[in-house]
């Protein structure tokens, strides 16, 4: 089975820190996502990655970047946290959509 | 402006009956469809997908309707269980520029009455 591990379950950062969110699969998928969940907004994707090194905006990249230098791991970085971005963070990979995605267990993100 | 809707964002059915979930998308591009299924602190997990070629999958209690003419797909689930309950998310596969992503809709979230 596809294994999609990110690094923390639940995360407290202050508002104006760098946060790094990390996410590792091991299937030698060519494309990873992230996404976040929000209530009433369902699974809004920010950036992804279907190569080592290359990435592309999803439909909310604002203060948000990441980084794909190795093939399983992609990492989303927070350059300057706000309280908006309070949220659950969401890594995926996948081979093609049509195999689906797999998730993983998801990052609670909390900024005070 | 939002491609994939799901427009009833809960639903209450008793154990045993039929639980219906609805999806509509407007880009009549779309011709790969999928549904997720999310408990609490968990990530989705993939349920079952249609492709545009066929107007119903069936797995198990599953099965995905396609209606293409309506731009519309529904997901049925009987006998609907307690464990069912979870928040359903409809997703489409939306290939741009040779680059392949699943635009989601906001999510159902089913309760299973015993």
């Amino acid at each position: 089975d596809v294994k999609v591990t990110q690094s923390s379950r639940y995360l407290v950062k202050r508002t104006g820190e760098k946060v790094f969110l990390e996410c590792v699969q091991d299937m030698d998928h060519e494309n990873m996502f992230w996404y976040r969940q929000d209530p009433g907004l369902g699974l809004r994707l920010i950036y992804f990655s279907y190569d080592v090194k290359m990435k592309e905006k999803g439909d909310i990249p604002e203060g948000y970047s990441v980084s794909r230098e190795k093939k399983e791991r992609f990492s989303l970085i927070l350059e300057s946290a706000s309280t908006n971005q309070t949220s659950m963070y969401l890594c995926a990979s996948s081979l093609n959509s049509l195999d689906g995605y797999t998730f993983g267990s998801g990052t609670r993100l909390t900024v005070v | 402006d939002q491609q994939v809707k799901q427009n009833s964002p809960s639903l209450s059915v008793q154990e045993g009956r039929i639980s219906i979930l609805n999806c509509d998308y407007t880009n009549s591009m779309f011709d790969y469809f999928l549904w997720y299924k999310k408990y609490p602190a968990e990530g989705p997990t993939f349920l079952i997908s249609i492709s545009s070629i066929k107007d119903k999958n069936e797995d198990g209690r599953f099965t995905v309707f396609l209606n293409k003419s309506a731009k519309h797909l529904s997901l049925h689930i009987v006998p609907s269980q307690p464990g069912d309950s979870a928040v359903y998310f409809c997703a489409a596969s939306d290939v741009q520029g040779g680059s392949e992503k699943l635009v989601f809709g906001k999510g159902t979230k089913l309760t299973v009455n015993p």
